[in-house]
């Protein structure tokens, strides 16, 4: 079935270490996203992707590092987990057709909690 | 700057009335609007959009929203909820860069009482 995985599902992390959600989409959509979901504040966008090669910072970088060495994988890197990175974490991938994007696809999320 | 708004945090409707969540909006330049769904525990889910065209988009599960430029408004109703309408739904628009990316709305959670 086509979509978006996300692994792990959930994971408890000390302070300090260095963990990568992963993220694979079978759609060969160009662009890719990964979100924060915090209650209260909806979601935020930490990195993006256009483009396999490309990657941009989005509203809530700092802490976080993205690679996008193929079309359908988005790994996203913590290098030292906090606390305050505690949160559900979504992937998201969309079809680029021109300068047009259609809509996101999202994962299943990976719900991180840092002690 | 891009925003959205969700002026409610939750909303309670009784099961066969209708609804209505409400977003409003503000971009520079011509708004790309989009609605989503979220279940416990799940990603997610596309509902509908609006790029140009008919102010009255329809979209999955018989949702529908109402893009009112004046208003700077988009709102999403359903003429008859079901208890399974229940869940978190969120607003969003695209950021007006050439992206993709979207700024969503912090939420409105949708009750709806048998």
């Amino acid at each position: 079935i086509a979509g978006i995985t996300q692994a792990p599902t959930s994971q408890i992390l000390a302070a300090g270490r260095r963990m990568t959600l992963r993220c694979t989409q079978d759609m060969r959509h160009n662009a890719m996203y990964w979100y924060r979901q915090d209650l209260g504040l909806g979601l935020r966008l930490i990195h993006y992707s256009n483009t396999a090669g490309t990657t941009g910072k989005g509203e809530v970088p700092d802490g976080y590092s993205v690679s996008r060495a193929n079309t359908d994988d988005f790994p996203l890197t913590l290098a030292s987990a906090v606390p305050s990175q505690t949160s559900v974490y979504f992937c998201a991938s969309s079809a680029r057709q021109g300068t047009a994007y259609n809509e996101q696809f999202f994962g299943p999320g990976t719900r991180l909690t840092v002690l | 700057a891009q925003s959205v708004a969700q002026p409610e945090d939750q909303v309670n409707v009784a099961e066969g009335n209708p609804l209505t969540v409400k977003c409003t909006y503000s971009v520079s330049g011509n708004p790309y609007l989009f609605w989503y769904v979220q279940y416990p525990n799940r990603g997610l889910q596309f509902l509908l959009k609006y790029i140009t065209g008919d102010n009255l988009v329809k979209g999955s599960y018989g949702f529908e929203a109402e893009f009112n430029k004046s208003q700077t408004s988009f709102h999403l109703k359903k003429p008859s909820a079901l208890v399974s309408d229940s869940a978190l739904y969120f607003c969003a628009v695209r950021d007006g860069s050439n992206t993709g990316k979207l700024i969503f709305g912090q939420g409105t959670t949708l009750q709806v009482k048998p």
